[in-house]
């Protein structure tokens, strides 16, 4: 099975400094990777995905995440934090299921990093 | 466009009994997935659905079950509702059988607490 691993529970920044939330994938084959963001009280909002080219992806809200074969990791990353990006982040990968001979996708999502980007 | 609308927002049961839960996909949108977030977790994926038909199921008990209805809007069961059952469950909708790279669009989930 596949898996993601986000290492760091908390990570903090100051406003305007950039910012990196860290995560590493198993895969095997190709990753299919996602990052979505949650903030509280809300459900999980799309922000890039990797599927296959460059490895530097871009996504909403000015994020973009860089995606390294070698370290098996797949960083995001903003230039300049602001205080609304603070949420909680979460790396994903595409993952099969088997059932009924046909299989299906699904998407196994790490444990989360909680940013806090202070004024 | 509306986007994945769940509900209710909130419920809180007790022990042994059952619950309902019920989203709607955004317009266009053929397959449902359902996931359970345990606070300080990632969410866990329970089902997949397309075109009315169970296309993945992941490592939960019977008690959870779920159908897809023609309109593709989705009902999720949990019968004998156990306390570690309290948490966000969160419906996921997209065009196809996630094949592809199409993204999951979420739902802002149902939380559910078990007294």
């Amino acid at each position: 099975a596949q898996s993601v691993a986000q290492p760091e529970d908390q990570v903090n920044v100051a406003e305007g400094n950039p910012l990196t939330v860290k995560c590493t994938y198993s895969v095997s084959g190709n990753p299919y990777l996602f990052w979505y963001v949650q903030y509280p009280n809300r459900g999980l909002q799309f922000l890039l995905k990797y599927i296959t080219g460059d490895n530097l992806v871009k996504g909403s809200y000015g994020f973009e995440a860089e995606f390294n074969k070698s370290q098996t990791s797949f960083h995001l990353k903003k230039p300049s934090a602001l205080v609304s990006d603070s949420a909680l982040y979460f790396c994903a990968v595409r993952d099969m299921v088997s059932y009924s001979g046909a299989g299906s996708y699904q998407l196994t999502f790490g444990k989360g990093t909680k940013l806090s980007v202070i004024p | 466009d509306a986007g994945v609308t769940q509900s209710p927002t909130h419920l809180i049961k007790t022990r042994g009994q059952h619950v309902t839960l019920r989203c709607s996909p955004i317009s266009g949108h053929k397959s449902v997935s359902w996931y359970q977030q345990v606070l300080g977790q990632g969410p866990q994926f329970i089902f997949q659905y397309y075109e009315k038909e169970e296309r993945g199921r992941g490592n939960f008990p019977d008690r959870f079950s779920a159908r897809q209805f023609p309109n593709y809007s989705s009902e999720l069961n949990v019968n004998a509702l156990l306390l570690g059952d309290s948490a966000l469950y969160l419906c996921a909708s997209s065009f196809g059988w996630l094949q592809s790279n199409q993204p999951q669009h979420f739902g802002d989930g149902t939380r559910l607490s078990i007294l």
